[in-house]
């Protein structure tokens, strides 16, 4: 089992640009999870979906977030303008009717 | 009131003594509870998950949880140097948000 692919693993970008960040949870999986880690604010949850719908996105820190899951093997998340602010490491995450959650590697990003 | 309150730490201990660390919830429709380990860069991962009150042992780690108190804990026997790392609590409602929300981390240094 590969475990919980992300994608890019490291972003930098200029603010005004959009980011698009893509995760591919582990086969059998029915809840995948955005979070977001800074030293600030810890771990945040941003979305989770289950059975590809999204259940909870009270996270979400506002309209320029948005996330996808198309299908369950796939989930995008997209910042669009990126602000500084935004700069922080992004984890999905994967799990089963448990509850419980296996992460991905996480991707680093850097908004200039 | 956070909802998952740890203390940040560091926590500094030698090389084979117990770790104890501990946690406290607001909710008290927590339902499930897990220990996760991050090493500095590195992505979250569990090590152990406790349901009911009580004690449950794998290997050098022991999870408590105390439901009335609205407490839980994770000692780690036998310290060892790799242990050092940040250890994340993490609570979930088995109804309604069963997404994780998690503690701010302790930090655990095991001196050799």
């Amino acid at each position: 089992d590969a475990g919980v692919i992300q994608s890019p693993r490291h972003e930098v970008t200029e603010m005004g640009q959009e980011v698009t960040l893509r995760c591919k949870p582990i086969s059998g999986h029915n809840s995948l999870f955005w979070y977001r880690q800074t030293m600030m604010r810890g771990l945040e949850l941003l979305i989770y979906f289950n059975n590809n719908v999204p259940i909870d996105d009270s996270g979400m820190p506002e309209d320029r977030f948005s996330a996808k899951m198309p299908n369950a093997s796939f989930s995008t998340l997209k910042i669009q303008p990126s602000e500084p602010r935004d700069s922080a490491v992004y984890f999905c995450a994967s799990g089963t009717s448990s509850s419980r959650a296996d992460f991905g590697p996480g991707t680093r990003l850097t908004v200039t | 009131q956070k909802e998952v309150e740890q203390n940040s730490g560091p926590l500094s201990v030698p090389e084979g003594a117990i770790a104890s660390l501990n946690c406290t919830y607001s909710d008290r429709g927590s339902q499930s509870f897990f220990w996760y380990r991050q090493y500095s860069g590195k992505s979250p991962e569990l090590i152990m998950f406790i349901y009911s009150n009580g004690d449950k042992e794998d290997g050098r780690f022991t999870a408590q949880l105390n439901k009335a108190s609205q407490y839980v804990s994770l000692l780690i026997r036998d310290s060892q140097p790799s242990d050092s790392a940040t250890y994340l609590c993490a609570v979930t409602r088995e109804t309604g948000r069963r997404a994780l929300t998690f503690g701010s981390g302790t930090r655990l240094q095991v001196q050799p």
